[in-house]
């Protein structure tokens, strides 16, 4: 069973740089979501999508971008890496949003240098 | 905005004995979903026990239980029989309903606490 997969699950960036965070899950989940996870912190939502075609702000959307073009898929997009956005990244899905589990990814460890 | 607030950073147990983690919540909502994720160190996030609010009763998943006091918005963890295993790090979460309003549900997560069990 495949789940969540976040790829890749490590990357080191330059400042300015751009890169793309994949994220697809294989549950017909309607809710995905993109958390970052700064070292001894708890996590803080990014991003988040209640279906294809629908997205929303959490709480540290600046510096980023998202898409839902498709259920499965919902990829995070930094624009200009900035070393602030150092930090593990977790792509998650649900598949009502209210009482149901989250499934998580393994993560992606980003350095921004 | 619900806020979520883990007192202890850091938390120690011998093998066999029990400990209870902290978690309080601030809402006004009446009714959400609270949450009890372990990350241990590959960084997974497991799901533990969950906890509907409009349920009196508290959640009990074999050796992990919680103790669900709404009016104080309160939700410990207790785990009984600590094993090695159980070393991780410990997310208390909040869940506000999907409605029309809210568009949409927000899992809110506090900053963590760090058990240690020790042989």
């Amino acid at each position: 069973n495949a789940g969540v997969t976040q790829t890749p699950k490590f990357r080191i960036l330059k400042i300015g740089q751009s890169m793309t965070l994949q994220c697809t899950q294989d549950m017909n989940h309607n809710y995905m979501y993109w958390y970052r996870q700064d070292p001894g912190m708890g996590l803080k939502l990014i991003y988040y999508s209640v279906g294809a075609g629908i997205t929303d702000k959490g709480e540290v959307p600046n510096g980023y971008n998202v898409s839902r073009s498709t259920t499965e898929d919902f990829p995070l997009r930094l624009e200009l890496a900035a070393p602030s956005q150092t930090s593990v990244y977790f792509c998650a899905s649900s598949l009502r949003g209210s009482n149901t589990e989250a499934f998580f990814g393994q993560g992606t460890r980003l350095t921004v240098v | 905005a619900q806020t979520v607030t883990q007192s202890q950073p850091e938390m120690s147990v011998q093998e066999a004995e029990t400990v209870t983690l902290s978690c309080t919540y601030d809402t006004s909502e009446s009714n959400y979903y609270l949450f009890w994720y372990k990350q241990p160190p590959s960084r997974q996030m497991i799901l533990v026990i969950r906890q509907e609010a409009y349920k009196q009763q508290n959640a009990t998943e074999n050796r992990f239980s919680v103790n669900f006091q709404k009016a104080a918005k309160s939700f410990s963890l207790k785990i009984s029989d600590s094993q090695l295993g159980d070393t991780a790090m410990y997310f208390c979460a909040f869940m506000r309903p999907f409605t029309r309003e809210t568009s949409g549900s927000r899992l809110t997560f506090g900053e963590g606490t760090q058990l240690t069990v020790n042989p």
